[in-house]
């Protein structure tokens, strides 16, 4: 099975602060790898998708990168309703899985 | 307006059964994959199962493989999830999930439905 491997697992940022958290596969997995944010009490929400799309709604200030093995998510300018968790995913053959989790909190 | 919504979660005992249900509104359910995804108390998310659009691909995570089975009825655009066997371990709140296009990520998900296994 394909491991997604996040850092950090926790970060501590102000508002207005650039935040870029990472993903690392295990094996390569060419652009097909997810990203969603999740807050206390409620389901994930899809921000990008096949690497680098953004979903549609979603604030521009997000953006992915990367292929392969290495992905970034990188928030541009924190607001104060950007803080909760993120999770990277993959799915491949109906085989998937999700990296461990980025909480970004308050400084 | 897409819609998911799963029903029949509850409190079972160890080694009993429960069968989840996740009823799909607002797209053309049949054209879709559907998943399964589970989240512990306090915990990240783990991928469940998923089925293709006819039934014809599905997929377990090792964890539940051989005391879950997913199945869709297109028919009632309805996703189902038949656990066997719970163990403590198996205690999350349980979401159904619609893939895009391509089958590689999940843009719609429901408010999920708690699963207790606790004697």
């Amino acid at each position: 099975d394909i491991q997604l491997t996040q850092s950090p697992s926790f970060l501590s940022a102000s508002v207005g602060d650039r935040v870029t958290i990472t993903c690392r596969a295990s094996q390569g997995i060419s652009s097909y790898l997810a990203w969603y944010q999740q807050k206390p009490g409620k389901a994930p929400k899809l921000l990008i998708y096949a690497a680098s799309t953004l979903q549609s709604g979603v604030p521009s200030r997000f953006s992915g990168s990367g292929s392969g093995t290495e992905f970034t998510l990188t928030i541009s300018s924190l607001q104060p309703e950007d803080f909760a968790t993120y999770y990277c995913q993959q799915l491949n053959s109906y085989r998937a899985t999700f990296g461990g989790g980025t909480k970004v909190e308050i400084k | 307006e897409v819609q998911l919504v799963e029903s029949g979660g509850g409190l079972v005992q160890p080694g009993r059964s429960l069968r989840l249900s996740c009823a799909a509104s607002g797209f053309t359910f049949d054209d879709y994959a559907m998943h399964w995804v589970r989240q512990a108390p306090g915990k990240g998310l783990e991928w469940v199962s998923g089925i293709s659009w006819n039934s014809g691909s599905i997929g377990y995570a090792d964890s539940v493989k051989g005391r879950f089975t997913i199945s869709r009825d297109n028919a009632k655009n309805s996703l189902y999830l038949q656990m066997n066997s719970l163990r403590a371990e198996d205690t999350a709140l349980y979401y159904c999930a619609k893939t895009g296009y391509s089958s590689s990520w999940y843009d719609y998900w429901g408010q999920g439905t708690l699963v207790t296994v606790s004697s």
